[in-house]
């Protein structure tokens, strides 16, 4: 166990659908990042929030959205579903930035059908 | 932005024999170079790290080298094992506050 927490496991949905994908830093971090990782892909930037405030923005749709509440936790919500979205996604965290290293959780993986 | 280069995409190696995986970056200001490994099914895990300050960073079997100068950093993994088989991914990042920009992964392959 990581320490970073991230629900749900696996996740099908139809197209045109909206998810939530839940994540729980390691206890005292306060960045959260979120990747998508689809087949054969490598590890793809959405979005960093520390201590509750949105750090950096990457390649993230606008179709999707996300935010980091006052207990640090994070939830990422993808809307209007594409078959293309189906992927892993990954919360990671860190004490502050990405020069403290990251934990990764285990991830949900989405699929879109 | 940072860009990070990796190479090779896949390394098939006996066991026994040694690994190399290299990455280039592109932001001279990176400052920190971490190693993640990924099985399957798993999450991306620390394995080594190194820091502009130093070199050669070294952990049992495995070992990462860093020239500042050329922009690329190395990692080696000696007596290679069956459960060393994994995905491999390098970063980079140039910011304590920023985000890790990541190379596209080597799949290593050890075979008994």
């Amino acid at each position: 166990d990581s320490g970073v927490t991230q629900t749900p496991k696996h996740l099908i949905t139809a197209t045109g659908q909206r998810v939530t994908l839940r994540c729980s830093p390691r206890s005292g971090d306060l960045s959260v990042y979120w990747y998508q990782q689809s087949l054969d892909q490598g590890l793809q930037f959405l979005i960093q929030y520390y201590n509750g405030e949105e750090r950096a923005k990457g390649n993230i749709l606008e179709r999707f959205s996300a935010q980091q509440f006052p207990d640090l936790h994070s939830e990422l919500n993808l809307s209007s579903l594409e078959l293309g979205d189906s992927a892993l996604y990954f919360c990671a965290s860190s004490p502050r930035g990405a020069n403290y290293g990251y934990t990764f959780g285990s991830g949900t993986r989405l699929t879109v059908v | 932005g940072e860009n990070v280069e990796q190479h090779p995409s896949t390394l098939s190696v006996q066991e026994g024999d040694s690994a190399v995986i290299k990455c280039t970056y592109s932001d001279s200001a990176s400052n920190y170079f971490p190693w993640y490994k990924q099985e399957l099914g798993k999450g991306p895990q620390l394995i080594i790290d190194i820091r502009s300050n130093v070199g050669e960073k070294k952990d049992q079997r495995i070992a990462v080298t860093l020239n500042k100068t050329a922009k690329h950093f190395s990692l080696h993994i000696t007596e290679t094992q069956p459960e060393d088989s994994a995905v491999y991914f390098c970063a980079a990042s140039s910011t304590s506050y920023g985000k890790l920009t990541f190379g596209q992964g080597t799949i290593l392959t050890v075979h008994p």
